[in-house]
């Protein structure tokens, strides 16, 4: 039972340098979103996707974009990284249950940009 | 106003007390409502969805409170392994997206 998996768990960057973060699902899920989480913030929405070949902005997605070329993967990349961007970033996906959007979690990838 | 507001805690109870925590909501339209668990460094984890006749599970009642806007976590007989942090976790009708509260964080000491 993989569920959702982020890669890599853990990267150090320097400011200006890219990077590529993976999150794959198992589940056959339309929806998928990456999250960032810094202390005192809680979850903040980068951005998300409803399909296949869908994208669209959170509420934090300056700095970040994203693509949905398969259903089960949503990639989130950064161009040129900034230290603001040293945060925990989190992958999700899920369905829509009748009203219920009931979201299942990656385990998370730790950035530190220096 | 956040969307979602939860107090930050810490909540520090003893074993075997029972702990509640609150949570407000400011978008009258929002119609689905969570608990979500984070323990430290993890991930968050869906522990209840929120219902209008309010819904238990085991040691946990959740409730819904619409006229006020808010929802409520009962824990009833703390355990060590409770000690986490609680996401209060709210969307509207077929929305695409949830709102996060920052969390309350509960710590139970032997």
């Amino acid at each position: 039972n993989a569920g959702v998996t982020q890669t890599p768990k853990f990267r150090v960057l320097k400011t200006g340098q890219s990077m590529t973060l993976l999150c794959a699902q198992d589940m056959n899920h339309e929806y998928m979103y990456w999250y960032r989480q810094d202390p005192g913030m809680g979850l903040r929405l980068i951005h998300y996707s409803v399909g296949e070949g869908t994208t669209a902005k959170g509420e934090v997605p300056d700095g970040y974009n994203v693509s949905r070329l398969k259903k089960q993967n949503f990639l989130l990349g950064l161009e040129s990284a900034a230290p603001s961007q040293t945060s925990v970033y989190f992958c999700a996906s899920s369905y829509l249950a009748e009203r219920e959007n009931i979201q299942y979690f990656g385990a998370g990838t730790r950035l530190s940009v220096l | 106003r956040k969307e979602v507001e939860q107090d930050p805690g810490p909540f520090n109870v003893p074993e075997g007390a029972t702990v509640a925590f609150n949570c407000t909501y400011s978008n009258s339209a929002s119609q689905s409502f969570f608990w979500y668990r984070q323990d430290c460094r993890k991930e968050p984890k869906l522990l209840m969805s929120v219902y209008s006749s309010g819904n238990e599970d085991g040691r946990f009642t959740a409730q819904l409170n619409r006229a006020s806007q808010y929802i409520s976590l009962l824990i009833r007989d703390s355990k060590l392994s409770d000690s986490a942090t609680y996401l209060c976790v709210v969307g509207t009708y077929n929305t695409d997206k949830l709102i996060f509260g920052t969390g309350t964080r509960l710590q139970v000491f032997p």
